[in-house]
């Protein structure tokens, strides 16, 4: 398995308070992406980061930000959580070799109240 | 805009063959994958197609490709019950610059004994 580590696993938290999530990789993969997963929507891409500094938004940005200071941690964050943001986020990781293949973290679950 | 749709469900007998189809709009597609999630797990790569391919095979699983029909399957021989999960197909068309993909929704799959 990639060495693709995510905390917290589990969270919850209220309306309005800000949540940073971590991903951690050990594969020293260039390319780091955040996805948010719900029920009928399959996975969805939030943000993605191509270097250290360097990101950019996916479909789905509005509320979230990014950080990645170290190629090894890609940070995402809820400036101030909302009811809608209740989800499962997943990291990714990609080598940027033509196949494109990405492999995944466990997951973190984060619930809105 | 890029699409990928997957049927929500599919429920075979253990030793029966499962066939797990998909399709997608972007013709620009360069690589396929099919990814398998086990409950509250990530998401496993199990395997990918290059687009100029028909046809892949590794050891249970196959891949077949029409291209003209934009049309994906997945099939597992000799389905276990251990092989019960969801099961997602993603394409790499069009955001070749994030080395991005597209998910379809998913489609779970439950075996029964």
């Amino acid at each position: 398995d990639a060495g693709i580590t995510q905390s917290p696993r589990h969270k919850v938290t209220e309306t309005g308070t800000p949540v940073t999530l971590r991903c951690h990789q050990t594969e020293n993969h260039r390319y780091m992406y955040w996805y948010r997963q719900d029920p009928g929507h399959g996975l969805r891409l939030i943000h993605y980061s191509y270097g250290v500094k360097d990101t950019d938004k996916g479909e789905v940005s509005d509320g979230y930000s990014v950080s990645r200071s170290k190629t090894e941690d890609f940070l995402l964050t809820l400036e101030s959580a909302t009811s809608s943001q209740t989800s499962v986020y997943f990291c990714a990781i990609s080598e940027g070799t033509d196949s494109y293949e990405q492999y995944f973290g466990p997951g973190t679950r984060l619930t809105v109240t | 805009g890029e699409d990928v749709e997957q049927s929500l469900f599919l429920s075979v007998r253990e030793g029966d063959s499962s066939v797990i189809n998909c399709t997608y709009t972007d013709s620009s597609s360069t690589y396929l994958y099919w990814y398998k999630q086990e409950p509250g797990a990530g998401l496993q790569l199990l395997t990918y197609i290059f687009s100029n391919m028909d046809m892949k095979q590794d050891q249970r699983l196959t891949v077949l490709l029409n291209k003209k029909d934009k049309h994906l399957s997945l099939r597992i021989a000799d389905t276990q019950t251990g092989d019960s999960a969801i099961y997602f197909c993603a394409e790499s068309g069009a955001y070749t610059g994030r080395r991005a993909l597209t998910f379809g929704s998913g489609t779970r799959l439950q075996v029964q004994p």
